[in-house]
């Protein structure tokens, strides 16, 4: 069983360009979720899905989107990446009434 | 929104009981969660508190008081395995979770 799969592990991107990560869970949870981390700063919520087909935004979502066409994939966009958004993302999933969480391995971005 | 806090570090020697502490405040309380992440990795779930009351799991527990906005996380009988850093987490009524920005915890032998 794979859980949750992120992609790619690790980027170096320039500032500017476009980057979409991906994530891929074969639980047939209902709930997604995309977060950073960040030193000192812990989780924060960038957006979240509910469900297939509504999506909603978290703590930080300036400069991502998101969509989730379909239970198992919830793909996260940086439109213009800026160095600010160098991080590392975590893809989670959860079971709507139980709430734990299942985390992807994380991928490492970092912009220039 | 949810305002999380929670002490950054903490040092405890092998065989020993560290508590880490959690407080928060929030707009709409619906469950508290611990998550252990060693470097480099992903977190892991360890412990689900939603009623007022201590929650045991082998050498791990969790203890919540909602009216206090309060939570800790009880490590018994310390292992060099359980250097980690320690999440406190707190879901809303749109079942988000919070996290606070955690606590690590070295153990020494």
């Amino acid at each position: 069983i794979a859980g949750i799969t992120q992609a790619p592990t690790s980027q170096i991107l320039a500032a500017g360009r476009r980057m979409t990560l991906r994530c891929t869970q074969d639980m047939r949870h209902n709930a997604m979720y995309w977060y950073r981390q960040d030193l000192g700063l812990g989780l924060r919520l960038i957006h979240y899905s509910n469900t297939a087909g509504t999506t909603g935004k978290g703590e930080v979502p300036d400069g991502y989107s998101v969509s989730r066409a379909n239970t198992d994939d919830f793909p996260l966009t940086l439109a213009s990446a800026v160095p600010s958004q160098t991080s590392v993302y975590f893809c989670a999933s959860s079971e709507k009434n139980t709430g734990e969480l299942f985390f992807g391995e994380g991928s490492r971005l970092t912009v220039l | 929104g949810q305002n999380i806090d929670q002490p950054t570090e903490m040092t405890a020697t092998e065989g020993a009981i560290v508590q880490i502490n959690c407080t928060y405040q929030t707009s709409g309380f619906n469950g508290l969660f611990w998550y252990q992440q060693h470097a480099g990795e992903a977190p892991t779930f360890l412990s689900y508190n939603v009623l007022d009351g201590l929650e045991e799991k082998g050498r791990f527990s969790s203890f919540l008081s909602r009216s206090k906005g309060y939570s800790y996380l009880l490590l018994k009988e310390l292992q060099m395995k359980d250097s980690a850093s320690y999440l406190c987490a707190v879901r809303d009524r749109d079942y988000k979770l919070s996290f606070g920005a955690g606590t690590t915890v070295t153990v020494r032998a």
